[in-house]
């Protein structure tokens, strides 16, 4: 199993950012992906959590409203926009499988003007 | 939201010794708690699920144990490896509602 996320973004605030996880060795449609971010310095945030059979995702209130999650079950690859930027987007930000037991290397987010 | 917090903030200990670090949540999340390990620049790693169940490939030096509120990860004897920040993590509302405590960082004496 791998989950391999796309390279680091620079976006100015108000901006939106897309970032991508390409999974592999496993039937992409059975499990469930899960986004999760880090701050400099900081602990883990739960985002929310994706369904790649229906294409439904649940998101942490804090970000509902600016988290959109789609597929592509040809390339097998989720993807997660965040709109809206501020400041405190800042973070490297992770995909998940559906029990954590595997990971993406992390996509660092940094917002600045 | 269930809230979990994490004792101590830092452990400072040697390689050899026993590290106990503590994950008490706000609300009962049965045994839906799990451990995690990161190191600088790395992701995550998962080591307990389900309160007390290794995940593959993880040392037996490794055990967790508690249900409902209280929940204790061990290090039976600290590895220059294992120095490191420990996440808690609950998922009683799988898969939705998920939250990590703020973590405990064990670092060398």
């Amino acid at each position: 199993v791998q989950l391999v996320q796309s390279g680091s973004e620079v976006k100015k605030p108000g901006a939106s950012v897309n970032i991508s996880c390409r999974a592999s060795g496993y039937t992409f449609t059975n499990y469930y992906i899960h986004w999760v971010r880090q701050a400099p310095g900081q602990g883990l945030e739960w985002m929310g959590v994706f369904n790649p059979s229906s294409g439904n995702s649940r998101s942490a209130q804090k970000f509902q409203g600016r988290v959109t999650v789609t597929r592509d079950t040809s390339t097998t690859t989720v993807y997660m926009e965040l709109s809206s930027l501020r400041s405190d987007d800042t973070a490297v930000y992770f995909c998940a499988s559906q029990s954590f037991d595997y990971w993406g290397q992390g996509t660092l987010v940094t917002v600045s003007s | 939201e269930i809230v979990l917090t994490q004792s101590p903030a830092t452990l400072s200990l040697s390689p050899g010794e026993r590290a106990t670090l503590s994950c008490r949540a706000s609300q009962n999340v049965s045994n839906y708690l799990g451990w995690f390990q990161q190191k600088p620049g790395q992701a995550p790693r998962l080591l307990i699920y389900d309160a007390s169940n290794r995940a593959p490939g993880i040392p037996a030096r490794f055990s967790g144990s508690g249900s409902g509120t209280d929940f204790t990860l061990t290090i039976s004897s600290l590895e220059p490896e294992d120095f490191a920040v420990y996440y808690c993590q609950q998922r009683r509302n799988r898969p939705l509602g998920l939250t990590f405590g703020p973590g405990t960082k064990v670092d060398i004496k």
